[in-house]
C-alpha cells in the first residue's frame, strides 16, 4: 500500500517551454502534497506544500509564477514549470501524507527534468 | 526551528559488517524522526519512523534505529550489509503538533564492499 506515482519519470524539452509533472496517490487519499527539489548529491529542498481545494504555500525563494502547482483532488497534484530554463533542470519528488497517517510521507520516484 | 545534523556524509563498509548511520537533531518541541533511503534516480522509500513508545525502532530490510532523547540522536544501523544496501539515506524529523514540514538531514552515501 501507499503508492505514490509520478509522470513523466524523464522529459527533455527546450527552452522557454512549459513542463507539466503529475503525482498521484494510487492507493490511499492525500490531503497533503509536498513538491521538492534534488540537485545531484545533495538532500531535497521542499519547494511547496498543497492541499487539497487551496492554493499551495511555497517555500521561501520558490517562484510561485515559475512553478505552479494545483492540488485538484485528493490524489493528484500537479507541477508546471513555466517557461522552463537550463537552471530548472533538476529531478523533482513529489511526496504524499495519507489522510490516516502521523506525519509520514510517501515518495513518488521522482521526474528528470533536462532543460535544453 | 527542527534542523537534522548528518555527521558523515560518506561510510564505506565491507559486505557482512555492521554499520552505524548517525543521525542528530534540534528541537524545541517533541519531534517525529525518520529515516529514508534512496537508490540512484529513484524516489525515497522509508525505512522506520519513530512515533513514540518503544524507543528501539525496527524497520524494512533488517535496519533499526534507536531514539536517544538525553542525546537528541536517532542512529541507524544494521547489523550486517548487503552490496545492495549501497544507497543514499536520509534522516528527517517533524514536529509532532501542528504544522507539517519535514526537515531532511544532508544524506548520508553508504556505500557496500564486497
Amino acid at each position: 500500500g501507499a503508492v505514490v506515482s509520478q509522470h513523466p519519470s524523464r522529459v527533455i524539452c527546450k527552452s522557454g517551454t512549459s513542463v507539466k509533472i503529475e503525482c498521484r496517490s494510487l492507493d490511499f487519499q492525500a490531503t497533503t502534497m509536498f513538491w521538492y527539489r534534488q540537485f545531484p548529491k545533495q538532500s531535497l529542498m521542499l519547494m511547496a506544500t498543497s492541499n487539497e481545494g487551496s492554493k499551495a504555500t511555497y517555500e521561501q525563494g520558490v517562484e510561485k509564477d515559475k512553478f505552479l502547482i494545483n492540488h485538484a483532488s485528493l490524489t493528484l497534484s500537479t507541477l508546471t514549470v513555466t517557461s522552463a530554463h537550463p537552471e530548472d533542470s533538476s529531478f523533482y519528488i513529489c511526496s504524499a501524507q495519507a489522510v490516516d497517517s502521523i506525519k509520514t510521507q510517501y515518495f513518488g520516484p521522482g521526474t528528470r527534468l533536462l532543460v535544453l | 526551528a527542527q534542523s537534522v545534523t548528518q555527521l558523515d556524509s560518506q561510510v564505506p563498509v565491507f559486505e557482512e559488517a555492521p554499520v552505524e548511520l548517525r543521525c542528530n537533531y534540534s528541537s524545541s518541541v517533541s519531534v517525529y524522526l525518520f529515516w529514508y533511503v534512496q537508490y540512484p534516480n529513484q524516489g525515497l522509500q522509508l525505512l522506520l519512523k519513530y512515533l513514540s513508545g518503544s524507543t528501539l525502532v525496527k524497520g524494512i530490510n533488517g535496519f533499526e534505529a534507536e531514539f536517544n532523547k538525553s542525546q537528541t540522536s536517532f542512529h541507524l544501523r544494521k547489523p550486517s550489509v548487503h552490496i545492495s544496501d549501497t544507497a543514499e539515506y536520509f534522516c528527517a524529523v517533524n514536529r509532532n503538533t501542528g504544522g507539517f514540514k519535514t526537515i531532511f538531514g544532508a544524506g548520508t552515501r553508504l556505500f557496500v564492499k564486497a
